[in-house]
C-alpha cells in the first residue's frame, strides 16, 4: 500500500543533543513537508522541497535543518538550537498544486 | 497574512443531532480550501478540496460547502465514530509557492 511513514512513533531526546525524525513516502510525489503541531495552535511550517536536492525553509525553521538526497526520503533534524522542540511532528507530501497532503502518523518527540 | 479560523473549538452532540463546523478564511488568491479529519495521536486524514464558491461535496454523513469568505462542513446524523478533529486549510501562491495554512480545528465529541 501506498503511504507515509515516520518513525519513531515517540522520541526522547535530552537537552543539548540533536535528534533525527525520518520520513519516507512510495506515493512518487515530488512536494514533501514538515509541520509541527502544538496543542491550540495550527498545523506551522517548518520546512518544505518541492524537488530532490532542494529545500525550503518555512515559517519555524530556526533549530531545525533537512535533506532531500532522495525522492522518497525527507529526513529532520531537530537541533539543540531548537529551544522548545517538544511537539507532535508531521511529514506529509502532495502531488503538486491544488492537490491533498497525505500525512504520515507523526512522531511525538519529548525533551526530558 | 493569509489567516484561517475555525469555530467552535469543540462540540459535543448526541448521536443523531447534526450540526455544522465554520471555517473563516482570509487569503488572496483562494487556490483550494481543504478539510482533514484527525484523530488523537494520529496524522490528519484528508476528506475535501473545494476550489470555487458554490461549490459542494458529499461523503457518507459529512458535506462541505464553500462561500468567498467561509466554508461549512456539515454533519448529519453524527454517529460515535465521527468524534476527532475536524481542521480546515486554505491553498493560496506566497513568493513562488503554494502556502498551505491551516486553522486550529474543532474537537468534535459525539455521544452515544
Amino acid at each position: 500500500d501506498g503511504g507515509i511513514t515516520q518513525s519513531p512513533k515517540y522520541l526522547f531526546r535530552k537537552e543539548g543533543q540533536n535528534v533525527t525524525l525520518s520520513c519516507e513516502q512510495n506515493l512518487n510525489h515530488d512536494a514533501m513537508y514538515w509541520y509541527r503541531q502544538d496543542p491550540g495552535q495550527g498545523l506551522r511550517l517548518i520546512y518544505y522541497s518541492q524537488i530532490v536536492n532542494d529545500f525550503q525553509k518555512g515559517d519555524i525553521a530556526e533549530g531545525y535543518s533537512v535533506s532531500r538526497e532522495k525522492k522518497e526520503s525527507f529526513p529532520l533534524t531537530v537541533t539543540s538550537a531548537q529551544k522548545n522542540p517538544t511537539a507532535f511532528y508531521l511529514c506529509a507530501s502532495d502531488m503538486g498544486v491544488n492537490t491533498e497532503a497525505f500525512f504520515g502518523q507523526g512522531t511525538r518527540l519529548t525533551v526530558v | 497574512e493569509d489567516q484561517v479560523t475555525q469555530s467552535p473549538e469543540a462540540l459535543r452532540l448526541q448521536e443523531g443531532e447534526s450540526s455544522s463546523l465554520n471555517c473563516s478564511y482570509t487569503v488572496s488568491g483562494l487556490r483550494g480550501l481543504f478539510w482533514y479529519r484527525q484523530d488523537p495521536g494520529k496524522g490528519p486524514e484528508f476528506l475535501f478540496t473545494l476550489y470555487s464558491a458554490g461549490e459542494e461535496k458529499e461523503k457518507e454523513r459529512l458535506k462541505a460547502t464553500l462561500t468567498k469568505k467561509e466554508s461549512f462542513l456539515h454533519i448529519t446524523a453524527p454517529k460515535p465514530e465521527d468524534s476527532a478533529t475536524y481542521l480546515c486549510a486554505v491553498q493560496a501562491p506566497t513568493g513562488g509557492y503554494q502556502k498551505v495554512t491551516f486553522g486550529i480545528g474543532t474537537k468534535l465529541q459525539v455521544i452515544p
